[in-house]
């Protein structure tokens, strides 16, 4: 079973716009690691963010930010006032347990196209 | 500080040969990871190893994959003989160590496999 869903495919903005991905995951632990990597057309994975299934505070970082709410099993990403190199693919992804934390469950990843 | 470092970044070849591709990781980088991608998916963790040893290969298919981390630091991932559904995007990762705090992954930009 898809432990991590990222419904959207594709999403398609034009600069300076807002735009969410939503994530929502699936664990049984209650100890848990939710992360946001993007991968711009080079290849490698950018890491954005982890957070603790402890900590569902908001979280802001420039245009990013990050909602986070346990009871629908989410973890949403919002780029505001989006630019061209914001264009990517973002892929949300969850480790579960303790001494599991290192194994990453990744979403199918949603490609964002900013365009000018 | 020098990223992760793959090589080659794209190869062809046709099915039945063997392969292989290399990563340099991160210096002071104690865990190393390697990840297949498929077109339109996220990454799936194939092997990882703590220094020298592979502590989880739980998903590497060893009936024609193999990976090596002979000193701890490099380690070459191999497939003999490859088939057409081994085309895919092979990442490679590492991270300070694999648990706690400290386990970030940094990626490498991967290498595309294209087997004919």
């Amino acid at each position: 079973a898809q432990k991590v869903t990222q419904a959207q495919t594709e999403i398609s903005v034009v600069e300076k716009e807002d735009v969410t991905l939503d994530c929502v995951y699936e664990t049984r632990d209650t100890t848990y690691y939710l992360f946001w990597y993007k991968q711009p057309p080079s290849g490698e994975l950018v890491f954005l963010i982890r957070r603790n299934s402890f900590d569902e505070q908001n979280e802001i970082s420039g245009r990013y930010s990050w909602n986070f709410q346990k009871s629908t099993s989410s973890f949403n990403f919002t780029i505001t006032a989006s630019q061209v190199v914001d264009s990517a693919v973002y892929f949300c992804a969850l480790s579960e347990g303790v001494y599991n934390d290192y194994k990453l469950s990744f979403g199918a990843g949603t490609t964002v196209t900013v365009r000018a | 500080e020098a990223g992760v470092v793959q090589s080659p970044r794209y190869k062809i070849i046709e099915k039945k040969q063997p392969v292989a591709f290399w990563c340099n990781p991160i210096s002071g980088h104690n865990t190393l990871y390697w990840y297949l991608q498929n077109l339109g998916q996220g990454p799936e963790l194939l092997i990882r190893y703590e220094n020298e040893e592979a502590v989880d290969d739980s998903q590497l298919p060893k009936d024609r994959f193999s990976a090596e981390r002979l000193k701890g630091v490099d380690s070459t991932l191999k497939i003999q003989p490859a088939e057409l559904g081994d085309s895919a995007v092979y990442l490679c990762a590492s991270s300070k160590t694999g648990l706690g705090l400290d386990n970030e992954q940094f990626f490498g930009p991967g290498t595309r496999l294209t087997v004919l």
